[in-house]
């Protein structure tokens, strides 16, 4: 059973990076899509991006001028690098992962609270 | 961009009642690319359906998807006090890769 494990600062300045990375235990890293989704607080899920194990990546249009998804594989990781944030990013980040056959998001972290504050 | 959009917003029901939830697309999707999730406070999303009409794995028979084209549903055959939460829907495929629809928050009457 594939799990996930989301890990990263829990408080990031406005203007600064946000990363996060996810830990891939429990199955192949080669075998899946790897996504970054977030959920601000009260709000719906909002899909960031994904990478495949190659490094091929796709992005959300409506982020992609910030956003760098990232993949090592020696290390079962995967990472999120957001940047220019402001408090309009805090949100709950989730890393998911999907089968290269699938159309649906199979596999979610537990989710990682992110606050942009100063 | 296709958009999803859910309908009602929210659902009162009470235990043991069905449960009908709608999600409609901005333009036709396949059937095949459509999926549900549950989603409980404080919990990430739980895939229910995928391809529309399959149920995930673990995921009890009173839970099945229907739909094609533009509309799809979600119907829960009898509620359970488990099952009370957000359901999003999601489809795959264009830009972006994956949309989420608003969620419909089932709640107890």
């Amino acid at each position: 059973q594939v799990q996930l494990q989301e890990s990263g600062p829990g408080l990031v300045k406005p203007s600064e990076t946000l990363s996060l990375t996810c830990t891939v235990s429990g199955g192949s890293i080669s075998s899946y899509y790897w996504s970054w989704i977030r959920q601000p607080p009260g709000k719906g899920l909002e899909w960031i991006g994904y990478i495949y194990y190659s490094g091929s990546t796709n992005y959300n249009p409506s982020l992609k001028s910030r956003v760098t998804i990232s993949v090592d594989t020696s290390k079962n990781q995967f990472s999120l690098k957001l940047n220019s944030v402001t408090a309009a990013d805090t949100a709950v980040y989730y890393c998911a992962g999907n089968l290269l056959s699938s159309s649906s998001l199979d596999y979610w972290g537990q989710g990682s609270l992110v606050t942009v504050s100063s | 961009e296709i958009v999803l959009t859910q309908s009602p917003g929210t659902l009162s029901l009470s235990p043991g009642e069905r449960a009908t939830l709608s999600c409609r697309a901005s333009q036709s999707v396949s059937s095949s690319s459509l999926a549900w999730y549950q989603q409980k406070p404080g919990q990430a999303p739980r895939l229910l359906i995928y391809g529309a009409s399959s149920r995930g794995t673990g995921i009890p028979d009173r839970f099945s998807g229907s739909g094609s084209g533009t509309d799809f549903t979600l119907t829960i055959s009898r509620l359970e006090p488990e099952d009370f939460a957000v359901y999003y829907c999601q489809q795959h495929g264009g830009s972006p890769q994956f949309t989420f629809g608003p969620g419909t928050k089932v709640d107890i009457k």
